[in-house]
């Protein structure tokens, strides 16, 4: 059984850089055959799709928020990771990892979601 | 980009009764890469339904999907009390992903 695990700071101020980091357990990153993506949900509202990277580091991300993100992977630690840079109080969302399913168009398994709050 | 909308926003309704949600592309879904997920309040969304009729592992077969192109359905057959939270579809396109805003169901 996958399990996803978001960790990082719960507060970030505004300008600053937003950091976060799955961590992937009961499977490996690097077996291939699955791409980790990022999604974030503001309070109340609906999905936003971040970004996705395959083991290979090779990334693709929502045009909406290309310039700001970058989405990194850790095969040795079994961990990919989110940096969205400029933040604002826009940016202040529940942020979940997730593995999208092997058809390539679904997300299967998902982290519990970590709450951040961009506020000075 | 391809925009999801969902309808209705809230559908208000019993247990035991039926469930159909409806979500609807602006454009023609491909290879129906349309998906179902389901969200209670403080947990992550939960996948029901894939390739727009398949459920995933562990769904019951209470939840059915069906549809193609632009036009996508969800059934809930007999509303379980578990049953009572946030739909959202999903489709995959030209490597991106959108989600429709949601459908409510809750206890009529």
């Amino acid at each position: 059984q996958v399990q996803l695990q978001e960790s990082g700071p719960g507060l970030v101020k505004p300008s600053q850089t937003l950091s976060l980091t799955c961590t992937v357990s009961g499977g490996f990153i690097s077996s291939g055959g699955y791409y980790w993506s990022w999604i974030r949900q503001h309070p109340g509202k609906g999905l936003e799709w971040i970004g996705y990277i395959y083991y290979t580091g090779s990334a693709y991300y929502n045009p909406s928020l290309k310039s700001r993100v970058t989405i990194s992977v850790d095969t040795s630690k079994n961990q990919f990771s989110l940096r969205l840079s400029s933040v604002t109080a826009a940016d202040t969302a529940v942020y979940y990892c997730a593995r999208v399913g092997d058809s390539y168009d679904h997300f299967d398994y998902w982290g519990q979601g970590t709450l951040v709050t961009v506020s000075s | 980009e391809i925009v999801l909308t969902q309808s209705p926003g809230t559908l208000s309704l019993s247990p035991g009764e039926r469930a159909t949600l409806s979500c609807r592309a602006s454009q023609t879904v491909s290879r129906s890469y349309l998906a179902w997920y389901q969200q209670k309040p403080g947990q992550a969304p939960r996948l029901l339904i894939y390739g727009a009729s398949s459920r995933a592992t562990g769904i019951p077969d209470r939840f059915s999907g069906s549809g193609s192109g632009t036009d996508f359905t969800l059934t809930i057959s007999r509303l379980e009390p578990e049953d009572f939270a946030v739909y959202y579809c999903q489709q995959y396109g030209s490597s991106l992903f959108t989600f429709g805003p949601g459908t409510k169901v809750d206890i009529k």
